[in-house]
């Protein structure tokens, strides 16, 4: 089945860490995108990224970073310099290209706890 | 600028009743409108969109929502709600002419269907 595959599903980060949030989409979808959500504040858009080698920043890219080495693959690294990473992260994609609404398919979505 | 308003936190409804969850928008021209729906520690799933055509757009589980351009409007309603249908919701929107831009979403209605 076509899908977008986000893991770890919980992921508990030390002070000073960087830690790494895998998303891998089989969908051949162009775009992928990364959001943080926080109670009470909706998502958030980190990142973005229509084409591979190349991706915007969204909102709040402070203290986050990203690559998009191959079509399928998004990965989301959350950096010593976020001093506040304790939210669930989403990732997400769609096409671009064709006839279509350009509606986004989301990953299930990991959990980030700062200890 | 894009921007989403979904004016009430919390929606509480009885199992049976019908059910409405606000969204407003602000696009430049017209609107792709989505609405997701997200239970907990998940990811979002699409419920309906609306494109263009008929303002009455039919979606999953029995939910449909009515597009007002004059109000800028794009309520969900659902005509006898489940106790089931209890989780968060998510308006969505992006202009049509806005050059693939992201989605940018509210900041959630949490409903609650009491037995």
């Amino acid at each position: 089945d076509g899908g977008i595959t986000q893991s770890p599903k919980y992921l508990f980060r030390k002070e000073g860490q960087n830690v790494t949030l895998s998303c891998e989409q089989n969908l051949n979808h162009d775009a992928m995108y990364w959001y943080r959500q926080d109670p009470g504040q909706g998502l958030r858009l980190i990142y973005y990224s229509q084409i591979v080698n190349d991706f915007q920043k969204g909102d709040i890219a402070e203290g986050y970073s990203v690559s998009r080495e191959k079509k399928e693959s998004f990965p989301l690294t959350v950096t010593s310099a976020q001093k506040n990473p304790t939210a669930f992260y989403l990732c997400a994609s769609t096409t671009l290209t064709g006839p279509g609404d350009y509606g986004y398919t989301f990953g299930s979505g990991t959990s980030v706890t700062v200890v | 600028a894009q921007s989403v308003a979904q004016p009430e936190d919390q929606v509480n409804v009885a199992e049976g009743n019908p059910l409405t969850v606000k969204c407003t928008y602000s696009v430049s021209g017209n609107p792709y409108l989505f609405w997701y729906v997200q239970y907990p520690n998940r990811g979002l799933q699409f419920l309906l969109k609306y494109i263009t055509g008929d303002n009455l757009v039919k979606g999953s589980y029995g939910f449909e929502a009515e597009f007002n351009k004059s109000q800028t409007s794009f309520h969900l309603k659902k005509p006898s709600a489940l106790v089931s249908d209890s989780a968060l919701y998510f308006c969505a929107v992006r202009a049509l002419n806005s050059g693939n831009t992201p989605l940018v979403f509210g900041k959630g209605t949490r409903l609650s269907v009491i037995a």
